[in-house]
This record gives structure tokens, C-alpha cells and sequence, in this order.
């Protein structure tokens, strides 16, 4: 089955500098990724994803890439704020219909000091 | 999404009774997903469903856990003669038919005490 491994474990910066989050999986049927913010004690939520069809996309100051032959992706963060802080997940996903399907890497709590 | 309601918020068992999770998934979201969150750790698949079929549980523990997805009606995770090792969030999720990204709800977290 898939296995996804995050970089770092712990990520601190301080504001306004840039955060970069890596991960890699193993199963290259994979073409789904997407990145998730998770507060203390509250639900993931959907930050940004990418398709195995495009390399990079950006989100205001988010931005994920891909490189599918070294079946690697990152998430950059630039301009960071303090509301920035919390848990960050990656996860890749076969889709087709089992997008929802999703194996997550263990988690980057980032800390964002004012 | 607010969409996917989950409940209860919180729930405390003590060990060797059953607990019965329930996940409302977004309107006209078919395929459901249930994860599980260990303290600290990230989330685990368990079990895919859409209306009366289970379509992948090779996350599920192999005894005490089933899921269901009935055509009315929120899907159901049960865990039956909870243990302490069963103590941790968790999250159901829905997407749409065609194939698109999964919504959380805000979970459940069970204490087994």
C-alpha cells in the first residue's frame, strides 16, 4: 500500500519569513495531494491539493509543487502570520472515485513567533 | 465544510460497552470516509462506504469494528467492547460522486475509561 513520509516533524519561523513543508510517497499510481491545516482539537481542512497533471500550483501565499518521477510535493507558505500556526498533514490519494481514500504523512506542527 | 455534521462531539465509554459514531456527509455527498487520529499522530484510513456498501475497510481492525452507510439515514461507526486503545478522534469525510476532494467533519472524539 501507499506510504507517505513528512519533513520536518516540527517547523518553527518567525513572521514573515517563508515555511517549507516536504513529503514523499511510495506508490506511483498515486495522483492526488492534498494538503491539510489542522488546529488544536478541531477537523482538518483542505488548504490546497494538486493533480498529478500539473507541477505547481499557487494559492495567494500557499503553493504546493510536484515532482511525480521522485514522487515528491512541498508545501511553501511565504509571508507567514501567527494564525499560520497549527498542524499541517500531506496525503496522497489513488483518485478516480477514491479521492477520498487518503494515506497522510505523521505531521508538521509549524510555529509562527510574532 | 460545515456540511458534514458528526455526533456526539464527545463521547466516554467505559470499557467492554459499545460506542456508536454518526456522520451526516454533506447534501448529495454518496461516498463517505471514516479516519481514525491517535493522539499526536496523524489520521488513518479505516473504511470507504457509499448508500448500502462498504467499498474498501482495509483500514478497519479485523473484530469489534463495523461500519454502515444505510440508504437513509446517517453512516454509523460502531465499535463494540471498546478497549482503552480505542481512545482517539475520529473524523468522517464525504466527497461527491464525481470524483472530487474530501470535506471533514469536526469528529469525535471517544474516551474509554
Amino acid at each position: 500500500g501507499e506510504n507517505v513520509e513528512q519533513h520536518p516533524s516540527t517547523l518553527s519561523v518567525q513572521e514573515g519569513d517563508s515555511a517549507v513543508i516536504k513529503c514523499t510517497y511510495s506508490d506511483s499510481a498515486s495522483n492526488y495531494f492534498p494538503w491539510y491545516k489542522q488546529e488544536l482539537g478541531k477537523r482538518p481542512q483542505l488548504i490546497i491539493d494538486i493533480r498529478s497533471n500539473v507541477g505547481e500550483k499557487k494559492d495567494q501565499r500557499i503553493a504546493v509543487t510536484l515532482n511525480k518521477t521522485a514522487k515528491h510535493f512541498s508545501l511553501h507558505i511565504t509571508e507567514t502570520q501567527p494564525e499560520d500556526s497549527a498542524v499541517y498533514f500531506c496525503a496522497a490519494s489513488p483518485g478516480g472515485t477514491s479521492y477520498g481514500k487518503l494515506t497522510f504523512g505523521q505531521g508538521t506542527i509549524l510555529t509562527v513567533h510574532p | 465544510n460545515a456540511g458534514v455534521m458528526q455526533n456526539p462531539r464527545h463521547l466516554v465509554r467505559r470499557r467492554g460497552q459499545e460506542a456508536r459514531l454518526r456522520c451526516s456527509p454533506v447534501k448529495g455527498h454518496s461516498h463517505v470516509y471514516w479516519y481514525r487520529q491517535l493522539p499526536e499522530e496523524g489520521l488513518k484510513f479505516m473504511v470507504y462506504l457509499q448508500k448500502e456498501n462498504i467499498i474498501d475497510e482495509s483500514g478497519m481492525p479485523k473484530e469489534r469494528f463495523s461500519a454502515e452507510f444505510p440508504k437513509e439515514g446517517p453512516s454509523i461507526l460502531r465499535i463494540q467492547q471498546v478497549v482503552r486503545g480505542d481512545s482517539a478522534a475520529y473524523f468522517c469525510a464525504s466527497s461527491p460522486q464525481q470524483a472530487n476532494e474530501a470535506f471533514f467533519g469536526q469528529g469525535t472524539r471517544l474516551t474509554v475509561v
